[in-house]
């Protein structure tokens, strides 16, 4: 069965650093998505993007986040500077019914910022 | 921004009975829908009921909704210890995004 899958499954980064997160969307979706989630606590949204650029995003998706899909397969989230409070599990999830349905997600990129 | 809220935050229960979660939410939706999460795992989609809908089984799931309660429930019968995991209900509007609940942790005890 088709699946999201991201990379790292956990990365331990010094705050400031960059950090480029991965995924691997089901290659038929055409609406892609980053989450995340802070542990013990509810899941967030972070953007959506679509034909190649970002469709929404929140406010937690500030100038030090980017999202890019280089080469039509990977979908990736960079944090430019990280900090301690982007600690977190990073989801990606992808989409094919179009924006209304069912999401799926990646098994999460684990942060930990030192 | 609407919310949905998960109720009991946690939930202990014999294998073999029945686990009801509920779900409430503060804004009109297009569909409301149910994951699961293992521990430290990824998001699982278990089910979605739009707002036109009031009731939808799948497999030992049953899902409710109440557009004029805003409200939600999720029965999963007949538990199974591999039905622990904390569950999620999510809500999609108009805007198309999802917006979760804190989540029911539920433990089912062998």
């Amino acid at each position: 069965e088709p699946e999201v899958t991201q990379t790292p499954s956990h990365q331990v980064t010094q705050m400031g650093q960059e950090v480029i997160l991965r995924c691997v969307p089901i290659s038929n979706h055409l609406y892609f998505y980053w989450y995340r989630q802070i542990l013990g606590q509810k899941v967030e949204f972070l953007v959506s993007f679509y034909n190649n650029e970002i469709s929404e995003k929140s406010e937690i998706f500030d100038d030090q986040f980017s999202v890019e899909r280089p080469d039509g397969s990977n979908f990736t989230l960079k944090i430019r500077s990280t900090k301690l409070e982007d600690s977190a599990m990073y989801f990606c999830a992808s989409s094919g019914s179009g924006r209304i349905g069912e999401l799926f997600f990646g098994e999460g990129s684990r942060l930990t910022v030192l | 921004s609407q919310q949905g809220e998960e109720d009991p935050q946690a939930l202990s229960i014999q294998e073999g009975e029945n686990a009801t979660m509920n779900c409430s939410y503060k804004t009109s939706i297009n569909n409301l829908q149910w994951y699961r999460q293992n521990s430290g795992r990824g998001l699982v989609h278990l089910i979605l009921i739009r707002s036109n809908e009031r009731e939808k089984h799948s497999g030992r799931l049953r899902v409710t909704l109440d557009t004029s309660k805003k409200s939600s429930s999720l029965l999963i019968t007949a538990s199974r210890a591999a039905d622990t995991a904390s569950y999620f209900c999510a809500t999609q509007d108009s805007n198309y995004q999802l917006i979760w609940g804190a989540g029911t942790k539920l433990i089912i005890k062998p």
